[in-house]
């Protein structure tokens, strides 16, 4: 089975700190996606990666960037925190064309 | 940005009931897909559709994709408090992108 880990479940920052979100996954998948999900706004496409190095944005990547040097890990990078950045960030990888898996999520909360 | 909305947004049944969510995309897309998200999950795979007017079937659950490859349901037949969750389709526009709809929240009251 497919496996996708993002490294938290939970995490506390506070604002203005530089956060990282690791997502790493096992099927040798080229694509590679950062969501939000907030109530009544659905998955919201921060940004997704289709090969090492690689880049593109979705629909709301300001406050993010991203960094994908290996096929595996795909990182979420919050420059500076705010506290508008509070949400569950979800990673998901996939085969071009095909199904995508999902990690666990993480909650993040900045205070 | 890619625009892919959901209605509606939440709906309680009763347990027996019928259920249907549509998904409306503003652009033509290359094909659909639907997940699931229980409760304090993580959205799950159900099915993919590629064809212009595509019907498939799982069970209790039908999925169509429009003619025109811009808008999709899922019907659910004789809801169970099983089917509870939240319901999302995904939009490709393009090989490797993915956008979600803003997902319908299914209630099932038993």
């Amino acid at each position: 089975d497919v496996k996708v880990t993002q490294s938290s479940r939970y995490l506390v920052k506070r604002t203005g700190e530089k956060v990282f979100l690791e997502c790493v996954q096992d099927m040798d998948h080229e694509n590679m996606f950062w969501y939000r999900q907030d109530p009544g706004l659905g998955l919201r496409l921060i940004y997704f990666s289709y090969d090492v190095k690689m880049k593109e944005k979705g629909d709301i990547p300001e406050g993010y960037s991203v960094s994908r040097e290996k096929k595996e890990r795909f990182s979420l990078i919050l420059e500076s925190a705010s506290t508008n950045q509070t949400s569950m960030y979800l990673c998901a990888s996939s085969s071009t064309g095909r199904r995508a898996f999902f990690g666990q999520g993480t909650r993040l909360t900045v205070v | 940005g890619q625009q892919v909305m959901q209605i509606p947004q939440y709906q309680h049944v009763q347990e027996g009931e019928d259920f249907t969510t549509y998904c409306n995309s503003s652009t033509t897309l290359s094909n659909i897909q639907w997940y699931k998200q229980r409760p304090g999950g993580h959205p799950v795979f159900l099915i993919q559709l590629v064809k212009s007017g595509e019907v498939k079937k799982q069970k209790r659950l039908t999925f169509q994709f429009g003619e025109a490859k811009k808008n999709s349901s899922l019907h659910i037949t004789a809801t169970q408090t099983t089917d509870v969750g939240t319901y999302f389709c995904a939009g490709k526009t393009g090989a490797n992108n993915l956008f979600f709809g803003t997902g319908t929240r299914l209630t099932v009251i038993p």
